[in-house]
């Protein structure tokens, strides 16, 4: 069945990067965006961006700008997303969810239909 | 501050109908699709209506999504006890060039 795998908890100290992988199955990775979403504690949904691993492009959200990188391993259909300079209130949990069918340059939203379990990145000195 | 507006909380009784609304501007819901997830307590947001009123298989018809203009709605009918969750909207924003969420409206069934 088609789903997407995150990688486990991670604990980090404030200044600090994580990078937490999302591994795609039952799919073909390369016809879907891949979009990253978090939740602070008690708190809403918070989009950060997308990345496309056909076309190669990315886009992210404008607060993350300067320290999101989202990168992918097409062969072995694992998306990564990299946030830099961790602070107190980067303490959430990460989603990656299944975003947009492409294909010869259109693309069709279906919204993120599919998502990881979810990535606990907890900041801590 | 989400630029897509719910309202924070909504309520009803088992088998009544519920409304939530989704309020944005030109840049966002008045120029794309609408999508709505639901968030049972302590689980990952699943989607529940896709391109404003489109509802995956599986997501009960009790569950129907509308837009107009630059405001969405989810509706809810016959309310059951497994429905009490976090509702969120979400859309593109072309000003902002991303995705956006509106900040989630929590369902009781009273």
């Amino acid at each position: 069945q088609v789903q997407l795998v995150q990688s486990g908890a991670e604990v980090k100290k404030p200044g600090a990067s994580v990078k937490v992988s999302c591994k795609a199955s039952g799919y073909t990775f390369t016809n879907y965006d891949v979009y990253w979403v978090r939740q602070a504690s008690g708190q809403g949904l918070e989009w950060m961006g997308w990345m496309n691993p056909n076309s190669g492009k990315t886009g992210y959200a404008q607060k993350f700008q300067d320290r999101v990188t989202m990168t992918w391993n097409t062969p072995i259909s694992t998306a990564y997303m990299e946030l830099r300079s961790l602070r107190s209130e980067d303490a959430a949990v990460y989603y990656c969810g299944r975003g947009p069918y492409c294909s010869g340059g259109s693309c069709y939203s279906r919204g993120m239909d599919v998502w990881g379990q979810g990535t606990t990145v907890t900041v801590s000195s | 501050q989400s630029v897509l507006t719910q309202p924070p909380s909504a309520s009803g009784t088992p088998g009544q109908r519920v409304t939530i609304s989704c309020s944005g501007s030109n840049s966002n819901v008045g120029s794309n699709f609408v999508y709505w997830y639901q968030q049972l307590p302590g689980t990952t947001p699943i989607l529940l209506i896709y391109r404003n009123n489109q509802r995956p298989s599986g997501v009960p018809d009790r569950f129907s999504g509308s837009k107009s203009g630059t405001s969405g709605s989810l509706a809810i009918s016959g309310l059951r006890s497994e429905d009490e969750a976090d509702y969120y909207c979400s859309t593109w924003d072309d000003s902002l060039n991303g995705y956006v969420f509106g900040s989630g409206t929590k369902v009781t069934v009273l």
